[in-house]
């Protein structure tokens, strides 16, 4: 079973930048995990792929200003010149065989 | 371009049954997974389950497993998420997904636009 933890919330000025956390429980700390974004009033959208070593793999469309790195357990989405557009809940996910985790979510707010 | 398109709002009440779909497109819908996720209202995400078309290979979530039924026609590259008799504790949005080819799924890297289900006791 693997436990991803999450920041329930978060919060950065406009045109600052911002890094959110996704940490991985003990005995799994080499999974790579997806981003997601999920908005009121929008689809949800899958940001990037980000792997142990740090290397990520975009979604369709994510713009530069998203960025995803590593360290140990922890995998990070970074969003810089932030827009009140990025307003929204953001998840992480990972996956063993045959079975898919998410975390709790984190709530980012655009000051 | 990849598009999963979902069915509309459903309104419904306890004890009654549903089917709700995901038409894809624009990628090869036989090599690739197609599962659901459920957001309760204010909650997180749930994985629900994958299929993988190609042969029907089926991973549920174990809190989904017996509780609803996931299956996909080929023919017309459409996924479908069911159940036999609606509970109030049913009532969330819906979201069909993506994951790409391998032996099990693993990222999610398209989402559906989601389904909203309202059951009334």
């Amino acid at each position: 079973q693997v436990v991803l933890t999450q920041s329930p919330s978060a919060s950065a000025s406009l045109g600052a930048s911002v890094k959110l956390t996704c940490s991985l429980s003990s005995g799994h700390t080499n999974y790579a995990i997806a981003w997601h974004q999920l908005q009121p009033e929008k689809g949800p959208r899958f940001l990037m792929k980000v792997n142990s070593d740090g290397s990520h793999s975009k979604g369709d469309g994510i713009p530069d200003r998203f960025s995803g790195t590593s360290s140990g357990a922890e995998r990070y989405l970074t969003i810089s010149s932030l827009q009140s557009d990025d307003e929204g809940h953001y998840y992480c996910q990972t996956w063993g065989p045959g079975t898919v985790f998410f975390g709790g979510g984190t709530k980012l707010t655009v000051l | 371009e990849v598009q999963l398109v979902q069915s509309g709002a459903e309104v419904k009440k306890a004890g009654e049954s549903l089917k709700i779909s995901c038409k894809a497109s624009g990628y090869s819908f036989m090599y690739n997974w197609i599962g659901w996720v459920r957001q309760m209202p204010g909650k997180g995400l749930e994985w629900m389950g994958f299929i993988y078309p190609g042969d029907s290979d089926l991973r549920y979530s174990p809190s989904f497993q017996g509780q609803v039924t996931i299956s996909a026609d080929k023919s017309i590259t459409t996924a479908y998420l069911q159940w036999s008799s609606l509970k109030a504790s049913d009532t969330a949005m819906y979201y069909c997904v993506r994951s790409p080819f391998g032996g099990h799924p693993t990222n999610i890297d398209y989402w559906g636009q989601g389904t909203l289900l309202t059951v009334s006791s």
